[in-house]
């Protein structure tokens, strides 16, 4: 089962900064956060991932709270493009299998 | 560099007939995983091959199989279709070596629709 809970949608307005909240209360110590989305009739494309820093990379940010409950992806300047499902993951290191949530469809309004 | 390959793209089959999937991962990847994506379910992981040995299984049952080949290339199997199999079967590969981050890297897919 998934270790995560997301909102099911969310809008955002084009050019602003997009939210995407993620709780996983039942993280353990050597647990990664990961993110990854799904554009429509592709497959999942790797965003971000990170342990307990916030981390930074071309693409999103994410921000993680100090008790690794929760975390934020953060798309500053979304664009049309960036209209897909975000799915939210936790896994033990790098070789865990990745479970799948139900994540979140955003939707860029123009 | 060429990204993964899955064929074919769409399949239809029938109830009770078996059907094989191919995915090419890419070059010097070694590990290649398989997920079903289905509207209910959404994405759920179905094993993961790495050297030709299965590394993790998901909760499906016995007529779903894969194996993996020297070259990494693998394939995926369904024996005895039912209508519930229809799905958007995903493969990803990753490098898995050793102190490497490893990002999965999906194919585009493959969909079966069972009749």
């Amino acid at each position: 089962d998934a270790k995560t809970t997301q909102p099911t949608s969310m809008d955002c307005a084009e050019g602003r900064a997009a939210n995407l909240p993620c709780n996983h209360s039942t993280i353990s110590g050597n647990e990664y956060v990961y993110w990854y989305r799904q554009i429509h009739s592709q497959g999942p494309q790797y965003i971000i991932h990170g342990l307990k820093n916030n981390e930074t990379n071309e693409m999103a940010s994410l921000i993680i709270t100090e008790d690794r409950k929760s975390s934020t992806l953060i798309l500053p300047h979304a664009t049309l493009r960036d209209t897909a499902v975000y799915y939210c993951i936790v896994r033990v290191g790098r070789d865990d299998k990745i479970i799948f949530g139900k994540g979140t469809r955003l939707h860029i309004l123009p | 560099k060429a990204g993964v390959t899955q064929t074919p793209r769409y399949l239809i089959k029938t109830r009770g007939q078996q059907v094989t999937l191919s995915c090419s991962p890419i070059s010097g990847h070694r590990s290649v995983s398989w997920y079903q994506q289905t509207p209910g379910q959404g994405l759920q992981f179905l094993f993961e091959y790495f050297s030709e040995t299965q590394r993790n299984k998901g909760n499906f049952p016995g007529r779903f199989s894969g194996r993996q080949f020297s070259n990494s290339r693998s394939e995926m199997n369904v024996s005895t279709l039912e209508l519930g199999d229809s799905a958007l079967y995903l493969c990803a590969s990753s490098l898995r070596a050793s102190g490497t981050y490893n990002e999965q890297f999906f194919g585009p897919g493959t969909r079966l629709t069972v009749l």
